[in-house]
């Protein structure tokens, strides 16, 4: 299966401050990356659809000033979360799904903000 | 709109039981079905896919089901190991770019 790889696996930073977190596809190119938000005991959330050379598609609700993507190539897309607040603590995962054959999902390992 | 629902949505046993997780989801014109474990502070990790046109899958101790036209799948583990603890999600996939997870099945085996 498809490795996705992300990092850092955890970070902490200053409210205000910008965060960038990579998502890379190890083995295969990556026309399309999605990126997931998960709080404490609840289940993922889509935040965004990254598309390589284009702009990101944004769930409704998500700002798109404030969690910036960037797929600049076919395997490496990030987020940068802009301006941090405590809120914006949680577990980042991002995931692709190869266009072709079975169509499984795989998913980074995460990684984790802290704002304080 | 796609609806999942997994159920329970928290279960203890001890070790060495046979266990079933259930998942059931609203649109049915699926192409596969994932389940997947999460281990806390970790991503996913998939156990099993099903496609649309398979009746089960299995791996291991570990066999899923999937009744398309009904909107369910279980997934079930057999003699159930402390290492199995971990929250369990599926995700059936209709296509596009959106997948709906279910709020999972937290299991917890006691040694």
């Amino acid at each position: 299966g498809a490795v996705v790889s992300q990092h850092p696996s955890w970070v902490i930073c200053k409210s205000g401050t910008s965060v960038k977190i990579e998502c890379r596809s190890l083995d295969f190119q990556a026309t399309t990356m999605f990126w997931y938000r998960q709080f404490p005991k609840q289940s993922l959330m889509l935040m965004a659809t990254s598309n390589e050379g284009s702009k990101a598609t944004y769930e409704q609700g998500v700002e798109k000033d404030k969690f910036l993507i960037n797929h600049a190539s076919l395997t490496l897309s990030t987020l940068t979360v802009t301006s941090a607040h405590p809120e914006d603590s949680s577990f980042y995962i991002c995931s692709v799904r190869p266009g072709t054959g079975s169509y499984e999902q795989y998913f980074g390992p995460g990684t984790r903000l802290t704002v304080t | 709109k796609q609806e999942v629902t997994q159920i329970p949505a928290a279960l203890s046993v001890p070790e060495g039981e046979n266990l079933v997780l259930n998942c059931s989801f609203t649109d049915s014109a699926i192409y596969n079905l994932q389940w997947f474990r999460q281990d806390p502070g970790k991503g996913l990790t998939s156990l099993l896919l099903i496609q649309s046109s398979q009746r089960e899958q299995t791996s291991g101790r570990l066999n899923a089901s999937l009744d398309k036209s009904s909107g369910r799948s279980t997934l079930y583990i057999a003699a159930s190991q402390p290492g199995d603890s971990a929250t369990y999600l599926c995700a059936p996939y209709t296509g596009g770019f959106k997948t709906i997870f279910g709020a999972g099945t937290r299991l917890f085996v006691k040694a």
